[in-house]
This record gives C-alpha cells, sequence and structure tokens, in this order.
C-alpha cells in the first residue's frame, strides 16, 4: 500500500459525459501527479500540482483539466468524453525535496467509456 | 521519448537471481536511475533509485557502472509475484525542475517455477 488512493475504482460512462477522477496524496506530499495509461500509449504524464500550483503539463487534452485544493487532494476531470478516453488514469504523489522526490502511485482508476 | 533502453521481455527461474539490464548512455549527470514495476494493472511501484553509486534495499540491489552508462536491477531470489513490467527511468532530482517519470516499454519478466 503506497499510501496514495484513488476514488473511484472503476468508472463507466458514455461518450460525451463528463467525469471527475479523484486522488489523495500521502500524508505530507505536496505534490500530485496524473498519468494516463492506455493500450496504444503506454503510461504518460499528464499534468502536476504543488501545493495548489500547476508546476508542468504533459499531454494533457484541453478536454481535461485538474486542480489541487487545499487540502493537497486532487481530482483530474474530463469532458466530452471520446472512446479513445478510455484508459487507466493514476495519481502519483511525493514530498518534493529539493533533492530526492520519489513517487508513489495510486492504485488507479479504470475508465470505460461506452 | 524515453532515454532508456530494456530487453522487451525476459525470464527467470523462481528463487534464482533475475538481472535486468538498462541502457541509458545519454545520462547526464544530475540524471537518476529509478526503477519501478507495474504487476497487472496495478499502480506503478517503485523499487530503487540511484546516482552513481550502487544502492540495496529491501527489495532489491541496484548496480551502475562507472560510466554511468548503463545499470542493473537485480531481484535477489524472484517469485512468481515478482512478476510484472519493469520501467527503468532517468530523471533529475531538484527544485524547478518537473519531476515527471517518463515511462518507455519496460522489460516484462517472466518468473516461471
Amino acid at each position: 500500500d503506497s499510501g496514495v488512493t484513488q476514488t473511484p475504482k472503476h468508472l463507466i460512462t458514455a461518450t460525451g459525459q463528463r467525469v471527475t477522477l479523484r486522488c489523495s496524496p500521502r500524508s505530507g506530499d505536496l505534490s500530485v501527479y496524473w498519468y494516463q495509461q492506455s493500450l496504444d500509449q503506454g503510461l504518460q504524464f499528464l499534468i502536476q500540482y504543488y501545493n495548489g500550483e500547476e508546476r508542468a503539463k504533459g499531454n494533457i487534452l484541453e478536454r481535461f483539466s485538474a486542480q489541487q485544493f487545499p487540502d493537497l487532494h486532487s481530482e483530474l476531470n474530463l469532458s466530452s468524453l471520446e472512446l479513445g478516453d478510455s484508459a487507466l488514469y493514476f495519481c502519483a504523489s511525493s514530498e518534493e525535496k529539493t533533492y530526492g522526490d520519489t513517487q508513489y502511485f495510486g492504485p488507479g482508476t479504470r475508465l470505460t467509456v461506452l | 521519448d524515453a532515454k532508456t533502453t530494456q530487453p522487451t521481455s525476459m525470464d527467470c527461474a523462481e528463487g534464482r537471481a533475475a538481472n535486468l539490464p538498462c541502457n541509458h548512455s545519454t545520462i547526464s549527470g544530475n540524471e537518476y536511475v529509478y526503477w519501478y514495476r507495474q504487476i497487472h494493472s496495478q499502480g506503478p511501484q517503485y523499487i530503487i533509485h540511484g546516482l552513481k553509486n550502487n544502492e540495496t534495499n529491501e527489495m532489491a540491489s541496484l548496480i551502475i557502472t562507472e560510466d554511468r552508462k548503463s545499470s542493473t536491477l537485480i531481484l535477489p531470489h524472484a517469485t512468481l509475484r515478482d512478476t510484472a513490467v519493469y520501467y527503468c527511468i532517468v530523471r533529475v532530482h531538484g527544485s524547478g525542475n518537473t519531476g515527471k517519470l517518463i515511462f518507455g516499454q519496460g522489460t516484462t519478466l517472466q518468473v516461471k517455477p
């Protein structure tokens, strides 16, 4: 158990819909990362938040957005869903010390878009 | 793009040591070598990381060559539960650097009875 929690575990929805994925980081970790894992793209970095502020963006679609709240939990919002958005979504957290910031991953949310 | 090269797959007999190689010939002086594994579709699990010295923890050992262009992850006594995809990743530490992990295809390790 990494200490990172994600809800829900599974999500099934239809095209065009909007969903919200939630991540609670390990106690004391300030940074949250979101990754997407699809069959054809592998594990890809989407976005990083540090202490409530966006720090880095990766291959995140404009239909997707995220935020980190004062209690440090994070939400990833996916809208206008398409079939191709079906994937595993992982979040990871780290302390983000100056040196040494290992990321610990949650169990993931499996999104199926029908 | 991932800056590491790993074999696509490897087999190992249960109880034997599993040695997983990784090539990172373009590694920079401030880049660390990280290893993660992913069992089935679970979240990637951190194993170990190092800069230039060999490292050991309760899960594995990491051997980094002197020129730092390659490394080997060693699972000393592989069990069936070690069957997973193993990812070797290089990344920079330090504030101001995005900590994103760039995953390649990894090595699928199959531990056989």
